[in-house]
Formats: C-alpha cells, structure tokens, sequence
C-alpha cells in the first residue's frame, strides 16, 4: 500500500490555467508538507499543516494555496500559473513527538511533474 | 535559520570504490539529522537518520553516517558503491524542539561507473 500518494504524476498545462495536486497519506501522521523541487533538484519547504492548521507558510506567492481538509489530506491549488511554477512538487506527511513539537521522519511521496507552456 | 551545505555537486566513482560526501550544518542548538536519497525518476527515501545516541548510525543498502557535533557535519560513508547506488543523495536538518521544518542540502550527485 502506497503511504503517501500524489494525483497527478504528470500535469502540463497553459500559463494563465488554474491547477490543483492532491495528496493523501495513510500512515495516521499528523503533519503534511509541501515541497517545491526545482531543475537544480534543490527542495524547498513550501507550506506544512499539522492537524488541519497552517504551520510553516514560506515565501510563495499567493497564487499557491494550499488546503486540508483533513488530517490525511493536503491538497495544493496554483492560480494563473506561471512558467516559473514549473517543477516537481512533493507532498510529504510526519508524525509529532512529544510535546515539544519534535517532528519524526518525514515520508514523501512519489513526486508531481508540472509542466507549464 | 538553519543551512545545510553539501560540498560535492557530482561525484563520479567505479564500482566498488569507497564513498563519502560531505554534509554541514550551521544551527547551534540541537538538530535530528537525515539522508535521503532520490533514484532517478523517483521519490525521496530515508537511508538513515540521527536523533540521538550512538553518532556513528547505519541505514539501509549498507549506508552509514557520522554525525561529529563540534564539526557540525554528518557525513555519509559507503565502503564499496555499486552501480545501482547511482542517484541524488539530500542531507536534511531539523531542529529539535517546535520545528515542523525540514531544511535541505542542495544535493551530490552519485554516479556510478560500472
């Protein structure tokens, strides 16, 4: 059973189009992470949410948004894409140790090839 | 903020060749080190990870690191690379303590000659 999975693998797409990824983990972890990865293969933390709440929100412009409706899910929407936005983007989910906060390992996911024309 | 530094871009080695690539952290307090590695095409996988205890950890697929507190550095070490352990290897730093945050090197490239 895949842990963290990712829908679509592959999106191309027009500049100016709005697109959404989805992500779902099934390991009952508590924390999702979005991850940009550019064509330098250099990761950066985009957004992460623990149990539903926006904890880490980095510079990324507004036209990211990303939304969980619940703890398993992460979802991320991309208005008027650009074609900088052009990437892999990984969705990523831990668990939370402890009371101070001490995130585990994270388990990522298979990975979104975006494509922008 | 913390910065992890990888010094080696690509590295290019023969089968059965010894390995190890550098990884620094700056960050004073106390950190939980990784190792990913990402075979080409693929998703990240841990190869190992360091909390705490015994600095000397060992991973999978024969993978080892040292994490050297008074350096700041965990470096990866593999005493015989085959041709398969050709990929992108990301060391990755977490402070300890409040922080949700994953912060990356920018990657060595292995490439492994037959």
């Amino acid at each position: 059973d895949t842990a963290v999975s990712q829908t679509p693998k592959y999106l191309v797409t027009q500049m100016g189009n709005d697109k959404s990824i989805k992500c779902e983990q099934n390991l009952g972890h508590d924390t999702m992470y979005w991850y940009k990865q550019d064509s330098k293969k250099f990761l950066k933390i985009m957004f992460s949410y623990n149990n539903k709440e926006l904890i880490i929100n980095e510079t990324v412009p507004n036209r990211f948004s990303p939304k969980s409706p619940d703890k398993a899910h992460l979802n991320l929407h991309i208005n008027s894409l650009e074609l900088g936005d052009s990437a892999v983007y990984f969705c990523a989910s831990s668990q939370v140790v402890g009371r101070t906060g001490n995130t585990d390992t994270q388990y990522f996911g298979p990975g979104t090839r975006l494509t922008v024309l | 903020a913390q910065s992890v530094s990888q010094h080696n871009h690509h590295v290019i080695l023969s089968e059965a060749a010894s390995l190890e690539l550098g990884c620094n952290y700056s960050y004073g307090g106390t950190v939980n080190l990784f190792w990913y590695v990402q075979y080409p095409g693929q998703h990240l996988q841990l190869l190992l990870k360091y909390f705490s205890g015994d600095p000397l950890v060992k991973g999978i697929k024969g993978f080892e690191a040292e994490f050297i507190k008074s350096k700041f550095s965990f470096n990866l070490r593999k005493p015989s690379v085959q041709w398969s352990d050709t990929a992108e290897y990301f060391c990755a730093v977490n402070r300890k303590a409040g922080s949700y945050q994953l912060t990356f090197g920018k990657g060595t490239k292995l490439s492994v000659i037959p």
